[in-house]
């Protein structure tokens, strides 16, 4: 176990509709990172947030956003949802943000299906 | 721009032999290197990282990891696996001068240990 707990742990879903991940990170930690997994790409980067301000984005859609709030959980909000948003959400924590070299504790991940 | 190349997509092997799994990176700057497993259903757990110092890692379950600057590669070995270390190995990079530290993976290495 990790520490970082994400709910819903499956989410079902058709086109068009908007969805909210959470993420608790490990206690103390003060960075969320959001990453996605599909078979076609990979593991990719989203965005990061440290102590409820944005750090770093990656190849995240305009149709997503995210945010951290003051008790440091995070939310993953994905919007207009099409077939190739399926995949699996993955959220990790880590102490700092360091520009590098910090361990990522991750989550178990949300499965998203979009039908 | 950073990229990590794992060059075996599956690699078989049977229950006490040796492996080596591959993991390439290209970077222009210093660089950390990590690997994690993903247990089937589960999140992403570190095995090991390299920040600095000697170029052999050594990680949890008996893993370790060389790194080689000239060849840019980062290969993770076993001397003796087990039947539960088949999972999906996956190789990251985070350099030290990314804003936030976030992990660029690889495509994964899917270790499958027979009896």
């Amino acid at each position: 176990d990790s520490g970082v707990t994400q709910t819903p742990k499956h989410l079902i879903t058709a086109t068009g509709q908007r969805v909210t991940l959470r993420c608790s990170p490990r206690s103390g930690d003060l960075s969320v990172y959001w990453y996605q997994q599909s078979l076609d790409q990979g593991l990719q980067f989203l965005i990061q947030y440290y102590n409820g301000e944005e750090r770093a984005k990656g190849n995240i859609l305009e149709r997503f956003s995210a945010q951290q709030f003051p008790d440091l959980h995070s939310e993953l909000n994905l919007s207009s949802l099409e077939l190739g948003d399926s995949a699996l959400y993955f959220c990790a924590s880590s102490a700092n943000v360091a520009g590098g070299g910090e361990t990522q504790y991750f989550g178990p991940g949300t499965r998203l299906l979009v039908l | 721009a950073q990229s990590v190349t794992q060059l075996d997509s599956q690699v078989p092997v049977f229950e006490e032999a040796p492996v080596e799994l591959r993991c390439n990176y290209s970077s222009s700057v210093s660089v950390y290197l990590f690997w994690y497993v993903q247990y089937p259903n589960q999140g992403l757990q570190l095995l090991l990282k390299y920040l600095s110092g000697s170029t052999l890692v050594k990680g949890i379950n008996g893993f370790e990891a060389e790194f080689n600057k000239s060849q840019t590669s980062f290969h993770l070995r076993k001397p003796s696996v087990h039947i539960s270390d088949t999972a999906e190995y996956f190789c990251a990079v985070s350099d030290e001068y990314n804003q936030g530290g976030k992990l660029i993976f690889g495509q994964g290495t899917e270790l499958s240990v027979k009896p």
